[in-house]
């Protein structure tokens, strides 16, 4: 079973186009992230969501839109697509608590958005 | 701001061979959370180990163990008998507990870590 699952895997567009990204996760967790991977590879924290609210926003373009219709799904909607979107966006979640075992974030399997 | 700092980019070991990727941070908090991922060309990350800043045990995951210098702020992960399916980014990853849902991983740049057969 998949912990954390993303669609699509893939995504290539043109600039200008609106796409989403969905996120599911199967662990019963209550926080959920998305993290955005440039071409250095570098990871970055783009929003945290706990039981559906939003908790993080790290100064994101507000382009980007997330949506969590419930605590297990966190779905990334992006507008208006720029050249320097592209990137391998990750979802990830984590229990949400104080512990080690709770703070733990398990990710998704990454998405790859080219856009061109 | 916590910042996480991987140095070397690239690193190279013979199979069945040690080898150990280095790791500092910044901090000014006592308590927190240190974490090592793996990313094979995959791209999946995945959870390789953690430790807890209070615990003055190094954390050991049957290959993996870390070096955890506190003081230092120093946090390296020795690979033990090192075998092909190692070979991946690794990024050293610091989170702050105690923030409930505001806590967020903070990366390294990570290190490519080669195994030659």
């Amino acid at each position: 079973d998949t912990a954390v699952s993303q669609t699509p895997k893939y995504l290539v567009t043109q600039m200008g186009n609106d796409k989403s990204i969905k996120c599911e996760q199967n662990l019963g967790h209550d926080t959920m992230y998305w993290y955005k991977q440039d071409s250095k590879k570098f990871l970055k924290i783009m929003f945290s969501y706990n039981n559906k609210e939003l908790i993080i926003n790290e100064t994101v373009p507000n382009r980007f839109s997330p949506k969590s219709p419930d605590k297990a799904h966190l779905n990334l909607h992006i507008n208006s697509l720029e050249l320097g979107d592209s990137a391998v966006y990750f979802c990830a979640s984590s229990q949400g608590g104080t512990s080690v075992i709770q703070e733990t974030q398990y990710f998704g399997p990454g998405t790859r958005l080219l856009v061109l | 701001a916590q910042t996480v700092t991987q140095s070397q980019p690239e690193m190279s070991v013979q199979e069945a061979e040690t080898v150990t990727l280095s790791c500092t941070y910044d901090t000014s908090e006592s308590d927190y959370y240190l974490f090592w991922y793996k990313q094979p060309p995959s791209r999946q990350m995945i959870l390789v180990i953690r430790q807890e800043a209070y615990k003055q045990q190094n954390a050991t995951e049957n290959r993996f163990s870390v070096n955890f210098q506190k003081a230092a702020k120093s946090f390296s992960l020795k690979i033990s008998d090192s075998q092909l399916g190692d070979a991946a980014m690794y990024f050293c990853a610091y989170v702050r507990p105690f923030t409930g849902a505001n806590s967020k991983l903070t990366f390294g740049k990570g290190i490519t870590l080669s195994v030659r057969p």
